[in-house]
């Protein structure tokens, strides 16, 4: 029979809307959080990244948000496009180089 | 240019067969990582090597499991004997790490379903 699988979040957008993602990360001694996009049938593809020292950076229409206070990571697009539809994952790096994933949110942008 | 290049793409095989994964990382980067893709447990890290050395294999399921680097260019993970609950999509990345910002950089990954 079928296994039981994560569940992921879905997150459904207008496009042209905004869209925010958000991730609550475990390690208070990680210094370095990644965002990663996964379309399907190919491997997680870098979107942008923040160190520990930052609260907010900004990309090509992404912005990530740290907010170290309560272990929370957000990503944020503008003018959402069809072509952003993935899965969205972000990822923590502490003592050592080991990244580590989280379950990831599905994102569906609606034409 | 190339990114990391991953083969086979697909892998197909029966419960007890030996396989073997490959992979090529970026030209210059000196870390490479192996991770493992469920859907029960989504991304895990299996093992990952710095210059060719394994650092950290604590992620590897069992014994079944080994992984090789043996030069900057090239690594394998190999499973023998395979069980089908090895079926998942396995991933290889790499990095430069060293530098301030260092994210991985991921292959398309080989999909194993072993029956």
């Amino acid at each position: 029979g079928e296994s039981v699988g994560l569940h992921l979040p879905t997150l459904s957008v207008q496009e042209g809307d905004n869209s925010i993602i958000n991730c609550a990360y475990s390690n208070s001694a990680s210094d370095y959080f990644i965002w990663y996009k996964q379309e399907s049938g190919k491997g997680p593809q870098f979107i942008i990244d923040i160190r520990s020292n930052m609260d907010k950076r900004q990309g090509q229409r992404v912005t990530v948000l740290l907010n170290k206070t309560v272990k929370h990571l957000s990503l944020q697009i503008a003018a959402t496009q069809p072509g952003d539809s993935a899965v969205y994952f972000c990822a923590e790096r502490g003592g050592g180089f080991k990244t580590i994933f989280g379950a990831g949110t599905r994102l569906f942008v609606k034409a | 240019d190339a990114g990391v290049i991953q083969s086979p793409r697909h892998e197909v095989t029966e419960m007890g067969q030996e396989v073997t994964l490959r992979c090529k990382p970026i030209s210059g980067h000196n870390s490479l990582f192996w991770y493992r893709q469920t859907m029960m447990r989504g991304l895990e890290l299996l093992i990952y090597f710095n210059n060719n050395v394994p650092i950290d294999d604590s992620g590897m399921p069992e014994d079944r499991f080994s992984a090789k680097m043996p030069n900057a260019s090239f690594s394998t993970l190999k499973i023998q004997p395979s069980e089908p609950r090895d079926s998942a999509v396995y991933f290889c990345a790499s990095s430069l790490l060293g530098q301030t910002n260092s994210p991985l950089h991921f292959g398309n990954g080989t999909r194993l379903t072993v029956t």
